[in-house]
């Protein structure tokens, strides 16, 4: 079974450039989330995503990041414009979701390490 | 919102045990995990707790107490490639599914 997949996995831009990531959960998985990692630190929630709804988004920078999950599979997040103190890994995760019961863990990507000069 | 602590950074030799406590405060306690978390790759999902006593699972272990707001991890026969950041994670029942990361142990497994 394909885990989840993220794509670029390193992105380096200047500030007030734009930058987006993608990616694609595991099969089935209805849950999706976005986190932000900072060095030494625990991944920090930005946004999940119920299926194709946004169900918690309460830390999401709103005024330069974006995110979207049209169909309820894939999901792109996009920052614009980048500032120096977004530089960061970007996670993504999902989960089987609510409606299935259980520990409902959730599985990550890769990541897409993000410096922005 | 949780609160969650843990140890830093923790040393320990090739074959030996290390604990990893990890202590949280949450207003709707809905189950505990740790991940283990190699240097620039992602978490992957070691163990799970959400009622009280010990959970084994070959060489790890993990424990919880919901009354004293915390849990350890124990890792036994400690390997090189043990050498990692482990991460606890709080869920809480008033959002479920949301987990609250500590900022994780930097355990360092010498020969």
């Amino acid at each position: 079974e394909a885990g989840v997949v993220q794509s670029p996995r390193y992105k380096i831009i200047e500030k007030k450039q734009p930058v987006a990531f993608w990616c694609n959960p595991i099969s089935g998985h209805n849950t999706l989330y976005w986190y932000l990692q900072n060095l030494g630190q625990g991944p920090e929630l930005l946004i999940r995503y119920e299926n194709e709804e946004a169900v918690d988004d309460s830390q999401l920078p709103k005024d330069r990041f974006s995110a979207e999950r049209l169909k309820g599979v894939d999901s792109t997040l996009k920052i614009q414009p980048a500032e120096l103190g977004d530089s960061a890994v970007y996670l993504c995760a999902s989960s089987p979701g609510i409606s299935r019961g259980g520990r409902n863990e959730q599985f990550f990507g890769p990541g897409t390490r993000l410096t922005v000069l | 919102g949780q609160n969650i602590d843990q140890p830093t950074e923790m040393t320990a030799t090739e074959g030996a045990i290390v604990q990893i406590n990890c202590t949280y405060q949450t207003s709707g306690f809905n189950g505990l995990f740790w991940y283990q978390q190699h240097a620039g790759e992602a978490p992957t999902f070691l163990s799970y707790n959400v009622l009280d006593g010990l959970e084994e699972k070959g060489r790890f272990s993990s424990f919880l107490s919901r009354s004293k707001g915390y849990s350890y991890l124990l890792l036994k026969e400690l390997q090189m490639k043990d050498s990692a950041s482990y991460l606890c994670a709080v869920r809480d029942l008033n959002s479920w599914g949301k987990l609250q990361f500590g900022a994780g142990t930097q355990v360092v497994v010498t020969p």
